[in-house]
């Protein structure tokens, strides 16, 4: 069956370091990519998403590559902030799946120091 | 977009005991759906609750320990019954909003369950 390998937290990092999380994935065909944020007390928001290969998912300074050669999808950020301590969970839903099918990472937990 | 909230956002119970979750929604949904997730695991669908007919349980669950209530497109429960310490987790609401290519997931707060 499908599954997302994500690395295991929790990351620390300092202020305006570089962030990369890997996730890896297994699953037919081409499925959706996605990679949501969890801050502490909140709801797992959706970050950014890719849905065919070399697509490009960007937001608030993350990015993710959708890497069919290597079925990888890392989250990347330049320069990190305090503010952006959280939770965060790869997870991909198959090509021809509903949203029951959605996989989830375990999250990985980063925690920036100033 | 939808905001989602869910009662309790914590609790402590007894073994033996059920508990239900309350999820609500700001607006009308079609699909809403029922997570758990263990300490240290990921998310893991329970069921998907259907409004005006049963939920649709994923394998491992079952209605009788997880009983859901759908009855409009705006709110739901999840009752916990008999409750173990196994069931200690944190219950997640999620529903789908929009159309094919810019559907999007939302996820409730949690509740964050400790059974005794």
């Amino acid at each position: 069956g499908d599954s997302v390998t994500q690395m295991e937290g929790p990351v620390t990092l300092s202020e305006e370091a570089f962030l990369t999380i890997n996730c890896t994935y297994t699953a037919t065909g081409y499925p959706s990519l996605f990679w949501y944020v969890q801050y502490p007390g909140e709801g797992l928001q959706l970050l950014l998403k890719a849905t065919k290969a070399d697509d490009k998912g960007s937001n608030k300074g993350f990015e993710a590559t959708y890497r069919k050669e290597t079925t990888s999808f890392h989250l990347e950020k330049g320069s990190v902030q305090v503010s952006d301590s959280a939770v965060y969970f790869c997870a991909l839903r198959p090509l021809s799946g509903g949203y029951q099918k959605v996989t989830f990472g375990i999250g990985t937990k980063l925690q920036v120091i100033p | 977009s939808a905001v989602i909230s869910q009662k309790p956002s914590r609790d402590i119970c007894q073994r033996g005991t059920s508990l239900t979750i309350q999820c609500q929604v700001d607006s009308q949904v079609t699909m809403m759906f029922w997570y758990r997730q263990q300490p240290g695991q990921s998310l893991t669908l329970i069921a998907t609750a259907n409004q005006g007919s049963e939920a649709t349980y994923e394998s491992g669950f079952v209605i009788d320990k997880f009983p859901i209530s759908r009855p409009n497109l705006t709110f739901s429960t999840l009752t916990v019954s008999n409750m173990s310490p196994e069931d200690s987790s944190i219950y997640l609401c999620s529903v789908v909003t929009g159309v094919f290519s810019t559907d999007t997931q939302y996820f409730g707060p949690g509740t964050r369950l400790t059974v005794l």
